[in-house]
Parts: C-alpha cells; sequence; structure tokens
C-alpha cells in the first residue's frame, strides 16, 4: 500500500545551524506534498507544501525540495531558532481529487540555544 | 475563517464502553479526514469523506469503529467497545477536496482505562 518514509526521527541542532529532514514515498502519481508542524499538545498546522509539476520552493527560513524522479522531497530550515523546536511531519497524497493524505512517522527537532 | 472544530476535547473512558467524537469541518470544505495519532507517531488515516460518501476506509478497524457524514457536513466517528490500544489523539480534517491542503482540528484526546 502507500507509504510514506520519514528520516530522521530526532533531529538537534544549536540554534543558527540548518535543518533538514528527508522524506521518500512509493507512489509515483502523489501529486501534492504538505509539511506540517506540530507542537506539544496542539494540532498540525500547514508550513509549506510542494506540487509535483515544482521543484522547489521557498517561504523565508524555510524550503522544500522535490525529486519527482526518485520519489523523495525534504524540508530545510535555515537558521534555526528555538521556536522551530517541535514534531515535523511531511505528508504525500495518493488518489488525485479524490485521494488522501498519507503522513511520515515525523521529525522531532530540538533546537538549542 | 472559523476552522475545523471538535468535541469534546478529552475523553476518558472504560475499556468496553463506547464513546462518539464529533466534528464541524471548514464551511465548503467537500472532503473530510479523520485519523488516528498514537503518542509519539504520525496521523494515521482512518476514512476519508468526499461530501457523504466514504473514499477510503480501508485502515478503519470496523468491527469496533464506524463513522458517518451525514448531508456532507457534519462528521460522528464511535468506538464500540473501546480497547485500551485505542487511547489516542483523534484528529479531524477538512480540506476543499482530495489531495489539497489540510486544516485540522484541535483533536479529541482519548484515554482508556
Amino acid at each position: 500500500g502507500e507509504n510514506v518514509e520519514q528520516h530522521p526521527s530526532t533531529l538537534s541542532v544549536q540554534e543558527g545551524d540548518s535543518a533538514v529532514i528527508k522524506c521518500t514515498y512509493s507512489d509515483s502519481a502523489s501529486n501534492y506534498f504538505p509539511w506540517y508542524k506540530q507542537e506539544l499538545g496542539k494540532r498540525p498546522q500547514l508550513i509549506i507544501d510542494i506540487r509535483s509539476n515544482v521543484g522547489e520552493k521557498k517561504d523565508q527560513r524555510i524550503a522544500v525540495t522535490l525529486n519527482k524522479t526518485a520519489k523523495h522531497f525534504s524540508l530545510h530550515i535555515t537558521e534555526t531558532q528555538p521556536e522551530d523546536s517541535a514534531v515535523y511531519f511531511c505528508a504525500a497524497s495518493y488518489g488525485g481529487s479524490q485521494g488522501n493524505l498519507i503522513f511520515g512517522k515525523g521529525t522531532k527537532l530540538s533546537v538549542k540555544p | 475563517e472559523a476552522g475545523v472544530a471538535q468535541s469534546p476535547r478529552y475523553k476518558i473512558i472504560e475499556k468496553r464502553q463506547s464513546v462518539a467524537f464529533w466534528c464541524n469541518p471548514i464551511s465548503g470544505h467537500a472532503t473530510l479526514y479523520w485519523y488516528q495519532q498514537i503518542l509519539g507517531q504520525g496521523p494515521k488515516l482512518l476514512i476519508q469523506f468526499q461530501n457523504n460518501g466514504v473514499v477510503d476506509d480501508s485502515q478503519l478497524p470496523k468491527d469496533r469503529f464506524s463513522a458517518e457524514r451525514l448531508k456532507g457536513v457534519d462528521s460522528t466517528l464511535k468506538i464500540q467497545p473501546a480497547k485500551l490500544e485505542d487511547s489516542a489523539v483523534y484528529l479531524c480534517a477538512s480540506s476543499f477536496h482530495g489531495g489539497t491542503e489540510a486544516f485540522f482540528g484541535q483533536g479529541t484526546r482519548l484515554t482508556v482505562v
């Protein structure tokens, strides 16, 4: 069945460093790849997304890259800040306009001041 | 814009009891998802509705879980009878249609004792 693998499961960086989280997906028909940030006890919230017709997208300190051939996509956070500490989930859509979102298992990011 | 509303926020029940969760999606969103999020894991899709029809319920434990979305708006998720392993946060999400940005509710934290 559909699957999304996410690595690493935990990531610890110093404030100001960059953080990279990687995901792979199994269905070559997937066309939408969102990233969610979930702070402790709160709902997942979308931070950036990318569609399969785009290779890279940036929003201030956050960027996402997509390699359709290899079926993987990555989240890049530059100049990390303590408030970036949270669990980050990648997801991939399956099934087109009737499709759903399958989530990775999450990466717990800790940014140390 | 009002977000996805869920109730209750917290529920504690004994095993073998029944419980129901309610979700009101964002107005105009055709797609509604129920996810189960066990502590430390990513959201796992239980069921997806497109309007009032079920699109995907392949991971719904149908011997104990049921869900409905009458009139294509509000939805309820029921567990009967509950097991200890059902302890989790149940997240409702909605999107304009499948394969697009999903907006999450605050979730219902279920503890089965």
